[in-house]
């Protein structure tokens, strides 16, 4: 079966700029989650969305958004980019059987670079 | 809040070795562990997943171990090959349908 799908997978913004990245996750997968990963910072939550709302949200600026659409496929969107955006950002899908899961899976990511 | 740690930061072992990566979490309340393999500039590849009510995962020359109550996880590499070269991750989801992820141990098996 298909994996997780992110495009583009490189991106190049200059700072100020907005830009949408876009997840499609594993047929039947309903979760989807937003990662970001920097060198300084690790891994962290951006946002996690199940049919079509967003359930959970990290501590991240009102600049970063997201949606899911009725398919599952979901969107993020950074406004006003600035230098320190600059990261990998990864998507993953999960199967979930109530509040649990049973593991997610993740796309290749998408590398941001703003100059 | 919930805490993972990897121990070791950085691992170098020569081919053949077994090894042994640590895992912590501070908060016991978990759906679930994973770990997760990262090449340089990739995204994550998933190892194994152990549920709560489990205590280990095998998968080829792969064995993951969960403690819940001490908040301790270990995967054992047996025969280590160049191949293994990556970062691992450790992540721990529960309530808040999210996963928490360790800094990760960087291995390097040299030949």
């Amino acid at each position: 079966k298909a994996g997780v799908t992110q495009t583009p997978r490189y991106l190049i913004k200059t700072r100020g700029q907005q830009v949408t990245l876009s997840c499609s996750p594993i047929s039947g997968h309903r979760s989807v989650s937003w990662y970001q990963q920097t060198p300084g910072q690790g891994l962290q939550f951006l946002f996690e969305y199940f049919s079509e709302t967003q359930r959970n949200k990290g501590n991240f600026p009102g600049r970063f958004s997201g949606r899911q659409f009725s398919n599952s496929r979901s969107e993020m969107n950074v406004s006003t980019l600035e230098l320190g955006d600059s990261a990998l950002y990864l998507c993953a899908s999960s199967l979930l059987a109530g509040e649990a899961n049973y593991g997610y899976t993740f796309g290749s990511g998408t590398r941001l670079t703003v100059v | 809040k919930q805490e993972v740690t990897q121990i070791p930061a950085a691992l170098s072992v020569p081919e053949g070795e077994n090894l042994v990566l640590n895992c912590s979490f501070t908060d016991s309340a978990i759906y679930n562990l994973q770990w997760f393999r990262q090449d340089p500039g990739k995204g994550l590849t998933s190892l194994l997943l152990i549920q709560s009510s489990q205590r280990e995962q095998t998968s080829g020359r792969l064995n993951a171990s969960l403690d819940k109550s001490s908040g301790r996880s270990t995967l054992y590499i047996a025969a280590s090959q160049p191949g293994d070269s990556a970062t691992y991750l450790c992540a721990v989801s529960g309530t808040a349908s999210k996963l928490t992820f360790g800094t990760g141990t960087r291995l390097q098996v040299t030949l």
